[in-house]
């Protein structure tokens, strides 16, 4: 089965810092779709930010963009000017290269933003 | 687009009762996915369809839980009976084979 790390429970940024969340995955496939979502603590999973692996040129969706090293099989995300609204849980999901429509999401790393 | 619609966002119910949960997905949407998130095991995918069928099912914790999508625009999770480890927020999302889109969960507490 397809596996996804995110080797960073917990992260804090002080506020208009920039912090980059880290994930790592498994896959075989050579063209499929990556994802970040973000959990506030209201519980709605929104979607960031999304990388198609064929694509050369990293994501950017203001604030936040993505380190997409396909070889390394790795997808950071990185907030820029960080705002007290992005603390959140964060969460890498590729898609499941053997499930189409399927994704894959990681343990989530746990955002805290310091006014 | 409203959006992924769940119902009820809060549920408690009692150990040994049947429990449903409803899910109206995005209108055109063809895949039909349910979550369960706990603290303790994160974001697990129970089942999910395409087209109105299960296409993988396998995430479904044991013969209590089922699930149904009896048409494009409607799913339903049951659990019969209900026990307390089941108590956790219940996803659906929806998606056109890209990027899911979530409802707002439901929270289910089992006592």
């Amino acid at each position: 089965a397809q596996t996804v790390t995110q080797s960073q429970p917990e992260m804090s940024v002080q506020e208009a810092e920039t912090v980059t969340l880290s994930c790592t995955y498994d896959t075989s496939e050579s063209d499929y779709y990556l994802f970040w979502y973000k959990q506030p603590p209201s519980r709605q999973m929104i979607l960031v930010i999304r990388q198609e692996a064929y694509k050369q040129q990293n994501a950017t969706e203001n604030r936040f963009s993505v380190n997409f090293q396909k070889a390394a099989k790795s997808f950071s995300l990185k907030i820029s000017d960080s705002q007290l609204g992005d603390a959140a849980m964060y969460f890498c999901a590729p898609e499941d290269g053997g499930s189409q429509g399927n994704l894959i999401f990681g343990k989530g790393t746990k955002l805290s933003v310091k006014p | 687009d409203a959006g992924v619609i769940q119902s009820p966002r809060h549920e408690v119910t009692e150990m040994g009762q049947e429990v449903t949960l409803r899910c109206k997905p995005i209108s055109g949407h063809d895949y039909l996915f349910w979550y369960r998130q706990t603290m303790m095991r994160g974001l697990e995918l129970l089942i999910y369809f395409n087209n109105n069928v299960p296409i993988d099912d396998s995430g479904m914790p044991e013969d209590r839980f089922s699930a149904k999508m009896p048409n494009a625009s409607f799913s339903t999770l049951k659990i019969q009976p209900s026990e307390p480890r089941d108590s956790a927020v219940y996803f659906c999302a929806s998606s056109l084979g890209i990027e899911q889109f979530f409802g707002p969960g439901t929270r289910l507490t089992v006592l």
